[in-house]
């Protein structure tokens, strides 16, 4: 079984500034990790997603994300944040071999921009 | 290309009622999974088709069930519905299951009274 940890549940951060939301997760086999984006009345959105290889990830809206494997986290990061940026973030993971659990979410983190 | 459809968006029903949702894919994809989303338990798998086949479950009642058609649209069943079974239920296509991108439907609303 997996679980994914999102620390935050609201995070606040004025307009042009940096965000980093965090996540950690535990599963007693390997992973692919993946972030998405929910905008209100909307169904979920893939930012970016950690399959192999460099565990630095990039993906759409200028969203990345950093897969370590020491400290079982994927965060993800935003140098400069917009109005837009408003929405809940959801981190995931899935086992490799797939499995009962499916994609197993976080509780979301509640990203607020401020102006 | 279009992207997954579930209809219908809202619904609203009596306890003890069943319901029907049904979830069409984007063209070529073959996995088909269900997602229960509410406020206090948050995103939580149902279950995954794949080819007609259930391939994988989550933990939940038997009174929740699907099924996968040829073309790939799948359907989840509720039956004898609880007040706890308002929720927003998602469905998400991808090619070939969880290691491939998955694309999300708007979701139905389910409101159960």
């Amino acid at each position: 079984a997996q679980s994914v940890t999102q620390l935050d549940s609201q995070v606040p951060v004025f307009e042009e500034a940096p965000v980093e939301l965090r996540c950690n997760y535990s599963s007693s086999v390997s992973v692919y990790l993946f972030w998405y984006v929910q905008y209100p009345n909307q169904g979920l959105q893939l930012l970016l997603k950690y399959l192999s290889g460099s565990t630095l990830v990039k993906g759409i809206n200028g969203f990345e994300a950093e897969f370590n494997k020491s400290q079982t986290s994927f965060h993800l990061r935003k140098p400069s944040v917009h109005i837009s940026d408003t929405a809940e973030y959801f981190c995931a993971v899935s086992a490799l071999r797939g499995g009962a659990d499916g994609l197993t979410f976080g509780k979301g983190t509640h990203l607020i921009i401020q102006p | 290309k279009a992207g997954v459809t579930q209809t219908p968006r809202y619904l609203i029903k009596t306890r003890g009622q069943q319901v029907t949702l049904s979830c069409s894919p984007i063209s070529g994809h073959r996995s088909v999974s269900w997602y229960q989303q509410t406020p206090g338990q948050g995103l939580q798998f149902l279950f995954e088709y794949f080819s007609e086949t259930q391939r994988n479950k989550g933990n939940f009642p038997g009174r929740f069930s699907g099924r996968q058609f040829s073309n790939s649209r799948s359907e989840m069943n509720v039956s004898t519905l609880e007040l706890g079974d308002s929720a927003l239920y998602l469905c998400a296509s991808s090619l070939a299951g969880m290691s491939t991108e998955a694309f999300f439907g708007q979701g139905t609303r389910l409101t159960v009274v």
